[in-house]
């Protein structure tokens, strides 16, 4: 069974500090990997996907590199906004089947 | 207007009631997902659909049953409400590939049983 981690669980910073959060996952055996932000009362926003077969992906201030043989994942925040401050939350789908296993989420404060 | 919808936003529920989460969009995506999401933890799978004829479920699905009515409609039943059935509800929806299978996600619906 894939188990996704996500390290810190609650990170606060300073505006304009470079953010960084952390995603493992167990089963190498994936298909892509995707980055969701989650603010209250609102669902979850896909950021960034990165199929099995790339090394990163970038959106504007975001960037996201995957590592599939060592089971990580880590997304880069730049110079951080108090806009910024949400949940975020990785999820992996297996190479095998259609599920989606989430991280528990990183709860980033950006403070101004 | 929202692309993913759901219904009620927030409902409180008594043990043994029987209650129905609906879902409904307007992407035109065949696949549809059921999540739960509890506190310190991920979304969890309870029920996928990759079109009408074909329901499957996830890896909590105990306790739940739905219902594809149409390809914009997927609901979610609890037959007999629980207090550890307790926890925020997601929707989702996504193409099938070869197209991108990001998935688009519904504001949630914050379920209470008491």
């Amino acid at each position: 069974k894939q188990e996704v981690t996500q390290i810190p669980a609650a990170l606060s910073v300073p505006e304009g500090e470079n953010l960084v959060l952390n995603c493992s996952f167990t089963d190498s055996a994936i298909y892509n990997l995707q980055w969701f932000r989650q603010d209250p009362g609102k669902g979850l926003t896909s950021l960034l996907l990165i199929q099995s077969s790339q090394r990163e992906q970038t959106s504007g201030r975001l960037n996201a590199s995957l590592d599939k043989s060592s089971g990580r994942s880590t997304l880069y925040i730049a110079a951080s906004q108090p806009g910024d401050s949400a949940t975020y939350l990785c999820a992996v789908r297996g190479s095998n089947d259609y599920k989606l296993s989430f991280g528990a989420g990183t709860t980033v404060t950006v403070r101004a | 207007d929202a692309d993913v919808t759901q219904t009620p936003r927030n409902r409180i529920t008594k043990t043994g009631k029987r209650i129905m989460l609906e879902c409904s969009q307007t992407k035109g995506h065949d696949r549809m997902y059921w999540y739960r999401q509890d506190p310190g933890l991920g979304l969890r799978l309870i029920y996928y659909s990759f079109d009408v004829k074909d329901i499957n479920k996830g890896e909590i699905s105990d306790g739940y049953s739905v219902s594809r009515q149409a390809q914009a409609k997927f609901s979610l039943s609890l037959e007999s409400a629980i207090p550890n059935q307790t926890a925020l509800y997601f929707c989702a929806t996504s193409d099938s590939p070869p197209y991108q299978e990001t998935q688009y996600f519904g504001p949630g619906t914050r379920l209470l049983v008491l």
